[in-house]
């Protein structure tokens, strides 16, 4: 079954620290991945979106990667800021439906 | 202004009453989506469409009907509403790049 996990469930920070999110995922055969930020009470906002053949790819402090073959990406946040708090969700692109799987999110708090 | 918008942002309803959803995007994107967002699951698919007069079922569908006359608007209704479709509703446009989807701002629905 198409599946995509995310880790840490939540997690709190000092503003200023950095973070790493997790996105493990089995969808196959895999399109693309995206991050995308939500505001409480907001709808999702892409943050990147990465196909195969990219490692890396940064959108001012956030950073994400992609291994394809181990089919795990991460988002790190540099220098966190109180207006980073925020879900941040994972999403998949299954290459066959072309429908996108999504995680349930990681809820990032940054405290001052 | 351009961009999606939802109405209403929230709503409150009792059981068995019919309740619409409105969805209106100003890109002329083809590609529309309705999604419902509860605590534990990711942002999951209730139906779509292709363009004006195409739609189809999401992964769950059941209780909700679609239609779409005109590009810019496709609502979702709840013919009967149930406790369990209480949650939070998410619009979507799919934009040409990446087939990146953008989400309206949600609509909260409490049913009692």
């Amino acid at each position: 079954k198409n599946q995509v996990e995310q880790s840490p469930q939540s997690l709190i920070i000092l503003e200023g620290k950095n973070c790493t999110l997790q996105c493990n995922y089995t969808v196959s055969p895999f399109s693309n991945l995206r991050w995308y930020k939500q505001d409480t009470g907001r709808g999702p906002v892409s943050l990147t979106i990465m196909t195969f053949s990219e490692n890396t790819k940064s959108n001012g402090r956030y950073t994400a990667t992609l291994d394809a073959d181990t089919k795990q990406s991460s988002l790190h946040i540099t220098a966190s800021q109180l207006s980073d708090s925020a879900s941040y969700i994972c999403v998949v692109r299954d290459g066959a439906t072309n429908k996108l799987i999504f995680g349930t999110g990681t809820l990032l708090a940054v405290q001052p | 202004d351009a961009g999606i918008t939802q109405s209403p942002r929230y709503k409150i309803t009792e059981t068995g009453r019919q309740v619409t959803l409105m969805c209106h995007q100003t890109w002329s994107h083809s590609y529309m989506f309705w999604y419902r967002q509860d605590l534990g699951h990711g942002l999951r698919l209730i139906y779509y469409s292709a363009a004006a007069d195409i739609t189809d079922k999401g992964e769950v569908p059941d209780g909700y009907v679609v239609s779409r006359s005109k590009t810019e608007n496709f609502p979702l209704t709840l013919e009967s509403a149930t406790r369990s479709q209480t949650s939070v509703y998410f619009c979507a446009s799919r934009g040409p790049t990446y087939n990146e989807q953008f989400f309206g701002p949600g609509t909260r629905l409490t049913v009692l």
